[in-house]
């Protein structure tokens, strides 16, 4: 089982590019959900998908996008990126999207995202 | 709305010493808590949860916490710590009726030291 995967590793952008980042569930996961950490800052919800839908989304702008496929992986997109963009993005995977119940998440590597 | 606070940003620790990363969280709601552990240009690991029950939950690498919800805390302790503990732990909570949202506190940088 490789677990959750991420690509790519690392990436360096200019301010005002598009990013697209990816995530590939752990095998029978389905429901994907993305951080964003900053440095020296715990992760930040970014918004989780299920069934292909967005489920839950947080305090973040319009700019901030994503999709999940059939196979249940999932990708985020960033337009116009800013400086303050620049962070490692988590994907995490987990079972269902079952209210009261517990689901655990698995966390990727991240990608790391420079903005310059 | 929820939140975390990590009471301590950072803590150093001589090897085989006890030590406690304080956690207070704040919500309205019933809430699952967790402890997540991050090594240097990883992802996060779950070292522990609280869902219900016992309010002394044991984790991996001989961690533990108690949920204590009178004081709305969650405090990760380990009798002796080793230099592999290196690294960065976070506290997290999640509403019960969320669908595993997570909101994270602001991290403890846990520095043991030979």
């Amino acid at each position: 089982d490789a677990g959750v995967t991420q690509s790519p590793t690392h990436l360096i952008k200019t301010r005002g590019q598009q990013v697209t980042l990816r995530c590939s569930p752990k095998s029978g996961h389905d429901t994907v959900s993305w951080y964003q950490q900053a440095l020296g800052q715990g992760p930040q919800f970014i918004f989780q998908y299920y069934e292909e839908e967005e489920r839950q989304r947080g305090n973040f702008p319009d700019r901030f996008s994503g999709h999940q496929f059939p196979n249940y992986s999932s990708e985020l997109n960033v337009n116009a990126l800013l400086l303050g963009d620049s962070a490692l993005y988590l994907c995490a995977s987990s079972l269902g999207l079952a209210a009261s119940s517990y689901n655990e998440q698995f966390f990727g590597p991240g990608t790391r995202l420079t903005v310059l | 709305a929820q939140s975390v606070t990590q009471l301590d940003s950072q803590v150093p620790v001589f090897e085989e010493a006890p030590v406690e990363l304080r956690c207070n969280y704040s919500s309205s709601v019933s809430v699952y808590l967790f402890w997540y552990v991050q090594y240097p240009n990883q992802g996060l690991q779950l070292l522990l949860k609280y869902l219900s029950g016992s309010t002394l939950v044991k984790g991996i690498n001989g961690f533990e916490a108690e949920f204590n919800k009178s004081q709305t805390s969650f405090h990760l302790r380990k009798p002796s710590v080793h230099i592999s503990d290196t690294a960065e732990y976070f506290c997290a909570v999640s509403d019960v009726d969320q669908g595993g949202k997570l909101i994270f506190g602001q991290g403890t940088e846990l520095s043991v030291k030979p």
